[in-house]
């Protein structure tokens, strides 16, 4: 069955530098691939959408790439603010839907 | 934006009551829109998926008859959680799909069965 694997449980990185956060799956070959941002007691909030063809896609701050041969999505943020803090998760398609990673808490310290 | 809601936000029950939580796009049609469930600090898990006017398509190990899922009309699904109990609290999260990929998720409804 389809694994969805993001790459740490929490990250803290500080103020202005450059968050990366990694997705892997396997066992399958998704057509594409979403990230969303879901905040505590919140619903997940779409940021970006990439599919198998594209390698990568960018929105502001926000850059995502998708790898079909290493299996692995990167997303990054760059001069990454406080506000920037919450949880991010993949979410490769899988037919009609989509697979949910377990996502990254990510925390920007000022 | 795609909005979609969900109400209400929080309800608390006793155990052996139903529940309907309804979910709502508020500025487009969605053709299909699925149910989750989300258990604290984990990932959203697929219950459902339906299709206005046809009858849901539920993941395995989730009950039919536990959570009945009504998409009368393209901007309306309802969950019931029947005779509830406290293994049912959780964090109810549906989202809805137009034509195209992206799925818009509402804003969750917090379960307590007491």
């Amino acid at each position: 069955s389809q694994k969805i694997e993001q790459n740490s449980e929490a990250l803290n990185i500080q103020e202005g530098k450059t968050a990366t956060l990694t997705c892997n799956y396997t066992n399958y070959s998704p057509a594409y691939l979403q990230w969303y941002r879901q905040d505590p007691g919140r619903g997940p909030v779409f940021l970006l959408l990439i599919r198998e063809n594209e390698k990568e896609k960018r929105k502001e701050r926000l850059k995502v790439t998708f790898d079909t041969t290493l299996k692995q999505s990167l997303f990054h943020i760059t001069a990454s603010q406080p506000a920037d803090s919450a949880t991010y998760l993949c979410a490769p398609s899988y037919g009609q839907n989509f697979v949910f990673g377990p996502g990254t808490r990510l925390s920007v310290l000022p | 934006g795609a909005v979609v809601s969900q109400h209400p936000s929080r309800v608390i029950c006793k155990s052996g009551t139903s529940v309907k939580i309804e979910c709502r796009s508020l500025d487009f049609q969605a053709t299909t829109m699925f149910w989750y469930r989300q258990f604290p600090k984990k990932s959203l898990m697929l219950m459902a998926t339906s299709n206005e006017g046809s009858k849901a398509t539920y993941e395995q190990g989730v009950e039919k008859d536990k959570f009945l899922i009504n998409h009368a009309s393209l901007t309306l699904s309802t969950l019931t959680v029947t005779s509830a109990h406290p293994e049912d609290s959780s964090f109810y999260i549906c989202s809805a799909r137009d034509d195209g990929d992206t799925q818009y998720f509402g804003p969750g409804t917090r379960l307590t069965v007491l």
